[in-house]
């Protein structure tokens, strides 16, 4: 089955700086990739996802690219706010089956 | 449009005993998916289904954990009996193919 690994785990930044998370997928017919948001005591929630057919998109401040080739695909957000602040979820799917990578812990300090 | 509502919000049981959490997914979504997210992991899948028929339980601890979605709509997850290492957010989510829509989760706690 799909995996899907994720780095880095946690990451600190500085409000204003830009944050770079970067995930790796294994099976190549995955063909839809989101990126999810995951605030204390709530369900991860969609904030941007891209598929197969592209190579970017760009939604305000937050963009993701997506390496087809290589099995790679990041998230981008610019100028952070302390609100970035979260778990941020990867994943990769084939159809409704949908794997995520194991997180990364967003702090954005003012 | 409502999103995915899940119940309860937390739940604390003893080792051994068995619990049940409910959700119900935004109207008109035909897959329906429960996922276990240990603290500090991402979400793993534990089932699919799609309509009434499960797609995918093939992570499922099948001994101890059960599912239903007896009409196409609700959605049930049972375990019995529980371990420690249940202990662990379970997140329900929807959707038509995709994005998913996740519910807030319910936080259980095995002592």
């Amino acid at each position: 089955g799909e995996n899907v690994e994720q780095h880095p785990s946690t990451l600190s930044v500085q409000e204003g700086d830009s944050a770079v998370i970067k995930c790796t997928y294994s099976d190549s017919a995955s063909n839809y990739f989101p990126w999810y948001k995951q605030e204390l005591g709530k369900g991860p929630q969609l904030i941007i996802d891209i598929r197969s057919n592209v190579g970017e998109k760009k939604d305000q401040r937050i963009a993701v690219t997506l390496n087809k080739t290589a099995k790679h695909f990041s998230l981008h957000i610019t100028e952070t706010q302390p609100e970035d602040s979260a778990v941020y979820f990867c994943a990769a799917s084939i159809g409704n089956d949908m794997r995520f990578g194991a997180g990364t812990r967003l702090t954005v300090k003012p | 449009e409502a999103g995915v509502a899940q119940s309860p919000r937390y739940k604390i049981i003893e080792k051994r005993q068995s619990v049940a959490f409910w959700c119900n997914p935004i109207s008109g979504h035909a897959t329906l998916y429960w996922y276990q997210q240990i603290l500090g992991q991402g979400p793993k899948l534990l089932i699919q289904f799609q309509n009434n028929g499960v797609v995918d339980d093939s992570q499922l601890p099948k001994d101890r954990f059960s599912a239903e979605r007896l009409k196409g709509v609700d959605s049930t997850l049972k375990i019995q009996p529980a371990k420690l290492e249940d202990s662990a957010v379970y997140l329900c989510a929807s959707g038509n193919n995709s994005p998913l829509h996740f519910g807030n989760g319910t936080r259980l706690t095995v002592t």
